[in-house]
C-alpha cells in the first residue's frame, strides 16, 4: 500500500517562503505531485516529479529525492491568496489512481 | 473552457434515501475517479474507471455504493442507502491515461448531508 506524512499546519506571513514537506511509503513510486485545495473548494493540480531535484513554477517550486522517498513544495513571496491546504500525493503502482496525503493548511498572516 | 462538472452541488436527503451524483467529465478525457473527503479521513479514492470500464472500486462500501459510466460523458455514484456517515464531499476527477504527469482535474464537489 501507500502511506503520505505531511505537518498538519503551517503559518507563514505575507511575503515570506514557506517549505512543505511530504514523506511517503509506496510499493512502486512512478511520481509525486502536489495540490492546492482553498476552503469550500476542489484540488486543483500544482506540479509533480518524477526525477530527482527540484521543478520551478512561478513562485512555487517543488523537490523531489526518491532515495530518501521525500519531497516538499516550497512557495515564495506569500500572498494571503496562498492561504489553502496542500496535498501530496503519490500514484499507485501499475494505476493510475492517485493516494493523497492528509494534507497541509497554510496560514499566511499579514 | 473545459472543466469537470458535477451535480447537485448540494445533497441533503435522510437516512435511508437513495443519493444519486452525477459527473461529466471533461470531454476527450479517458480516466474518470470519484473521491470522498472528511475531516477525519481526508480524500479516499472510492472508484476509478480508464475508458469506462471500473478499474477499482476497493475504497467503496459494496453493499451501499455503486459507480458506473453508462457513457463517455457521464460517470455515476450511487448511494442505496444512505447513511449519516455518507456525509461528506464526494469530487470527481478526470484525466488522460497518457499523462505522465497524472494530472487530475477535479469537479466542483457535491457536499452531502444524511440526517
Amino acid at each position: 500500500g501507500q502511506s503520505l506524512e505531511q505537518p498538519s499546519e503551517v503559518t507563514a506571513v505575507e511575503g515570506a517562503i514557506v517549505q512543505i514537506n511530504c514523506t511517503y511509503q509506496t510499493s512502486g513510486f512512478y511520481g509525486l505531485s502536489w495540490y492546492q485545495q482553498h476552503d469550500g473548494g476542489a484540488p486543483t493540480f500544482l506540479s509533480y516529479n518524477a526525477l530527482d531535484g527540484l521543478e520551478e513554477t512561478g513562485r512555487f517550486s517543488s523537490f523531489l529525492s526518491r532515495s530518501d522517498s521525500y519531497g516538499y513544495l516550497l512557495l515564495q513571496e506569500l500572498q494571503m491568496k496562498d492561504s489553502a491546504s496542500y496535498f501530496c500525493a503519490v500514484r499507485d503502482a501499475g494505476r493510475r489512481a492517485l493516494t493523497f496525503g492528509s494534507g497541509t493548511r497554510l496560514q499566511v498572516q499579514p | 473552457d473545459a472543466r469537470v462538472t458535477q451535480t447537485p452541488r448540494h445533497k441533503v436527503t435522510e437516512m435511508g434515501q437513495e443519493v444519486t451524483m452525477r459527473c461529466q467529465p471533461i470531454l476527450g478525457h479517458n480516466t474518470v475517479f470519484w473521491y470522498r473527503q472528511t475531516m477525519m479521513q481526508g480524500l479516499e479514492l472510492l472508484a476509478y474507471f480508464r475508458n469506462r470500464a471500473p478499474l477499482d472500486d476497493s475504497g467503496m462500501p459494496k453493499d451501499r455504493f455503486s459507480a458506473e459510466m453508462p457513457d463517455a460523458t457521464l460517470a455515476t455514484l450511487k448511494i442505496q442507502p444512505s447513511e449519516p456517515r455518507d456525509s461528506a464531499v464526494y469530487f470527481c476527477a478526470s484525466g488522460l491515461v497518457q499523462d505522465p504527469t497524472d494530472t487530475q482535474y477535479f469537479g466542483p464537489g457535491t457536499r452531502l448531508t444524511v440526517l
